[in-house]
């Protein structure tokens, strides 16, 4: 079983929609959670990341948390174009060996048409 | 948002020749980290690095090895590059405590031929 679950997508949304991005993972301990953002031929940029369960809004992004349910998500209002792009979720397991590395998922892609 | 630097950001080499990749941060970063990845794949950890004359090997069996000497540099070199290593390589960086958000560099596409 793959520590961090994506869907790849490819996921397709309108300008102006709201874009779902989702994720699971698999250690229960698992303490910080990482939206990042990969431009075709880029590297990953950071968007947000949250460590308590709940919502954390910046600006048109939403991340969820929901550690009982292991998954996170990320919300995107008012898609726009320029937002199409790979979103990658990263996730801080709990292990002590390994404090400090993330593990990715494969990245969902996103395009969102005009 | 931490000030990375990766060079070269391109290179095409031939086959056997002892390439050296490098990675730079200004951040005072404790932790540093190399990864592979292939066009619309995942990235794969290959080398990470706690601090000075601290390295690890990642998930990705890598002929590639890496030293620490300095807080702020962290290199890679393959000894004897081939085809199969052609891949975007990409540095990242993170400070010691709290989430450990990692930072990443612009990149390095290898082409070996």
């Amino acid at each position: 079983q793959k520590e961090v679950e994506q869907n790849s997508g490819p996921l397709s949304v309108p300008e102006g929609a709201i874009a779902s991005l989702n994720c699971t993972y698999s250690d229960r301990g698992s303490q910080s959670f990482f939206w990042y953002r990969q431009y075709s031929g880029k590297s990953p940029e950071l968007i947000m990341f949250i460590y308590s369960n709940g919502d954390k809004e910046d600006g048109r992004f939403t991340a969820q948390l929901n550690k009982a349910s292991q998954y996170v998500s990320l919300l995107i209002r008012d898609s726009q174009p320029s937002d199409s792009a790979t979103y990658l979720c990263a996730v801080n397991p709990s292990r002590g060996s390994t404090l400090g590395r993330l593990y990715f998922g494969r990245g969902t892609q996103l395009t969102v048409w005009p | 948002e931490a000030d990375i630097y990766q060079t070269p950001r391109y290179l095409v080499i031939g086959t056997g020749k002892k390439i050296t990749l490098e990675c730079s941060q200004t951040m005072g970063h404790d932790k540093m980290y190399w990864y592979q990845q292939d066009p619309g794949m995942e990235l794969h950890l290959i080398h990470y690095s706690y601090g000075v004359n601290s390295t690890e090997k990642g998930d990705l069996s890598s002929e590639s090895t890496v030293s620490r000497i300095r807080t702020e540099h962290f290199p890679l070199t393959l000894e004897s590059a081939r085809p199969s290593h052609t891949s975007q390589y990409l540095c990242a960086s993170s400070i010691n405590r709290g989430t450990d958000t990692q930072y990443f560099g612009p990149g390095t596409r290898l082409t070996v031929l």
